[in-house]
């Protein structure tokens, strides 16, 4: 158990709608990363939020949007799904921001889009 | 951060030694060296990380050449619960944004009972 929770385990929702994916880091912990899994592009880093803040983007979709509240937990949103919006989404945290600081994954939701 | 090259699977028995390669031959001075492995549909499991100096930690070694184009992640005494898609990731140490993990494919560690 790394810690980091996420909510729900499982989504299930149609095309054109629009979910939201819940994530609490370890305790302590200021940054929280979120990462798209899918069958046919791996692992990918869609964004990070340190301290409330966006710290930095990496591949993700302008339908997608985050946010980390004073608490640090941080919501993924995700809007128009599409087909191709199913995957494994995984929450991580890390006590700071920087690049050397050990990321703890969460159990990750899995958004099924039909 | 630099281009990582694994191989695309690898077996080995119960009991033995699982010595996973991994070859980063543009890293740089200040790029550190980290391995996470990934249970079925799991969320990943960090493992350990080096920047020049040998590591051992609880889970497992890991081996970087003197040169530092390439490592060598080393499990003991593997498990069937070892088996699991390992990454080998560079990060660099310091003076770049704090972006997130670059994921490969991994080597595909299957240990056979």
């Amino acid at each position: 158990d790394s810690g980091v929770t996420q909510t729900p385990k499982h989504l299930i929702t149609a095309t054109g709608q629009r979910v939201t994916l819940r994530c609490s880091p370890r305790s302590g912990d200021l940054s929280v990363y979120w990462y798209q899994q899918s069958l046919d592009q791996g692992l990918q880093f869609l964004i990070q939020y340190y301290n409330g803040e966006e710290r930095a983007k990496g591949n993700i979709l302008e339908r997608f949007s985050a946010q980390q509240f004073p608490d640090l937990h941080s919501e993924l949103n995700l809007s128009s799904l599409e087909l191709g919006d199913s995957a494994l989404y995984f929450c991580a945290s890390s006590p700071l921001a920087g690049p050397t600081d050990t990321q703890y994954f969460g159990p990750g939701t899995r958004l099924t889009v039909l | 951060d630099a281009k990582t090259t694994q191989p695309p699977s690898m077996d080995c028995a119960e009991g033995r030694a699982a010595n996973l390669p991994c070859n980063h031959s543009t890293i740089s001075g200040n790029e550190y060296v980290y391995w996470y492995r990934q249970i079925h549909s799991q969320g990943p499991q960090y493992i350990i990380h080096g920047l020049k100096n040998n590591e051992t930690n609880e889970m497992a070694s890991l081996i970087i050449t003197e040169d530092r184009k390439s490592s060598t992640l080393i499990l003991p005494h593997a498990t069937l619960r070892d088996t699991a898609v390992y990454y080998c990731i560079v990060r660099v140490a310091a003076g770049g944004g704090a972006d997130g993990l670059t994921f490969g494919k991994g080597t595909h560690l299957i240990i056979q009972p």
